[in-house]
């Protein structure tokens, strides 16, 4: 069955710092997002991505925050300046076009830890 | 402020059992239901969308009411391997919209 691939599975940075986390959709899948899991949290929305543009994102989403798809199969995540609140699990998910929404799949994630 | 509330239980229920959990949303625009489960630091798994007529797969039915603004998950005959945390989610009717999850609740399937 095909899947949403992540990487990396874990990553440790320094506050201040850059990260870039990455994912591989589904490949028939044209909408993409980005949900974060504070530990002991809800899953929560940050950003979904369609036509090579950001259809909707959350009051997370901040100016420290972007998305990209660099090619024809990677969806990126960069948060520029990482604070140690970013801490927290990242999932990427997609899911097909269709007339009415389609279920998301998720990846296995990855567990970011700030320092 | 769009809300999904779910009791976090824990259900602790012996193999065999039937547990049932609901979920309430407070957004009546919302269109489309879904139940995830999610295991410890992994990610959501979809288990089953939840469909207006109701559905089953399974051991497992989905419910929803639309009057009072819930959905339900119904498992019979547990397993030791359904030990997880189920989420409820819901988003809109427009296509592809964000996912609103619930806290979601434990389960423990105890032999």
């Amino acid at each position: 069955e095909p899947e949403v691939t992540q990487t990396p599975s874990h990553q440790v940075t320094q506050m201040g710092q850059e990260v870039i986390l990455r994912c591989v959709p589904i490949s028939n899948h044209l909408y993409f997002y980005w949900y974060r899991q504070i530990l002991g949290q809800k899953v929560e929305f940050l950003v979904s991505f369609y036509n090579n543009e950001i259809s909707e994102k959350s009051e997370i989403f901040d100016d420290q925050f972007s998305v990209e798809r660099p090619d024809g199969s990677n969806f990126t995540l960069k948060i520029r300046s990482t604070k140690l609140e970013d801490s927290a699990m990242y999932f990427c998910a997609s899911s097909e076009e269709g007339n009415y929404n389609q279920p998301q799949h998720f990846g296995d994630g990855t567990r970011l830890s700030i320092l | 402020r769009k809300e999904v509330e779910q009791d976090p239980g824990p259900f602790n229920v012996p193999e065999g059992a039937t547990v049932a959990f609901n979920c309430t949303y407070s957004n009546s625009a919302s269109q489309s239901f879904f139940w995830y489960r999610q295991d410890c630091r992994k990610e959501p798994k979809l288990l089953m969308s939840v469909y207006s007529s109701g559905n089953e797969d399974g051991r497992f039915t989905a419910q929803l009411n639309r009057a009072s603004q819930y959905i339900s998950l119904l498992i019979r005959d547990s397993k030791l391997s359904d030990s997880a945390t189920y989420l409820c989610a819901v988003n809109e009717v427009r296509r592809n919209t964000p996912l609103v999850f619930g806290k979601g609740t434990r389960l423990s399937v105890i032999a």
